[in-house]
């Protein structure tokens, strides 16, 4: 079991710039999420899905899409990078709404 | 607002040493509540999680309190080691969220 996997690892893109995150698991869970991490700061939800083909918003989504097309894959797109989406982005998932396994993050700085 | 508060915002203690970090919530309705372990670069990893009806979980050397009543909770650190140097992080969850801690910084120093 690879658990859950981010790709890339770091990226730096420029202001207006669109990426995608990549997150994928290989444990068959149901639920996945994107968190991002800022300096001094709690891990805050971005989006979530508790399902192929069902998502939805967290805390912070403005700024990022989401889609699950598999149980397997939750990529997080940014539209159009601004600075203050610098920070360290962390996909979860789990077999319950409450238990997170955590991917080893993409830190992602925009300049 | 639901919160999670942590304190100390850091510390440093010697290897061998114990240590005791607290976290104090207002999440309600409550579910459960859960201490994750991140090492520099790393994602956050589970240690204990904690339900209504449960007071204490160990873990190894790492033993998570709750006190649903007053709403705190604390993990307590034996014997530290090198590798305990981390961020240790309190979710605590209901109603289908989760509410994170801005973490503990724990150094533990030769």
């Amino acid at each position: 079991n690879a658990g859950v996997t981010q790709t890339p690892k770091f990226q730096v893109l420029k202001t207006g710039q669109s990426m995608t995150l990549q997150c994928a698991q290989d444990m068959n869970h149901e639920y996945m999420s994107w968190y991002r991490q800022d300096p001094g700061m709690g891990l805050r939800l971005i989006h979530y899905s508790v399902g192929a083909g069902i998502t939805d918003q967290g805390e912070v989504p403005n700024g990022y899409n989401v889609s699950r097309s598999t149980t397997e894959d939750f990529p997080l797109r940014l539209l159009s990078a601004a600075p203050s989406q610098t920070s360290v982005y962390f996909c979860a998932s789990g077999a319950a709404p409450y238990e997170q396994y955590f991917g080893p993050g993409t830190r992602l700085t925009v300049t | 607002k639901n919160q999670v508060e942590q304190s100390p915002q850091s510390l440093i203690i010697l290897e061998g040493k114990n240590c005791t970090l607290q976290c104090n919530y207002t999440v309600s309705p409550f579910s459960n509540l859960r201490w994750y372990k991140q090492d520099t670069g790393r994602g956050p990893v589970s240690l204990t999680i904690m339900t209504f009806s449960e007071n204490t979980k160990s873990n190894g050397r790492y033993t998570a309190t709750l006190d649903a009543d007053t709403k705190q909770s604390s993990l307590h650190i034996t014997a530290s080691q090198l590798s305990d140097s981390a961020s240790y992080i309190c979710v605590v969850s209901g109603a289908g969220k989760s509410t994170f801690g801005d973490g503990t910084t724990l150094t533990v120093k030769p």
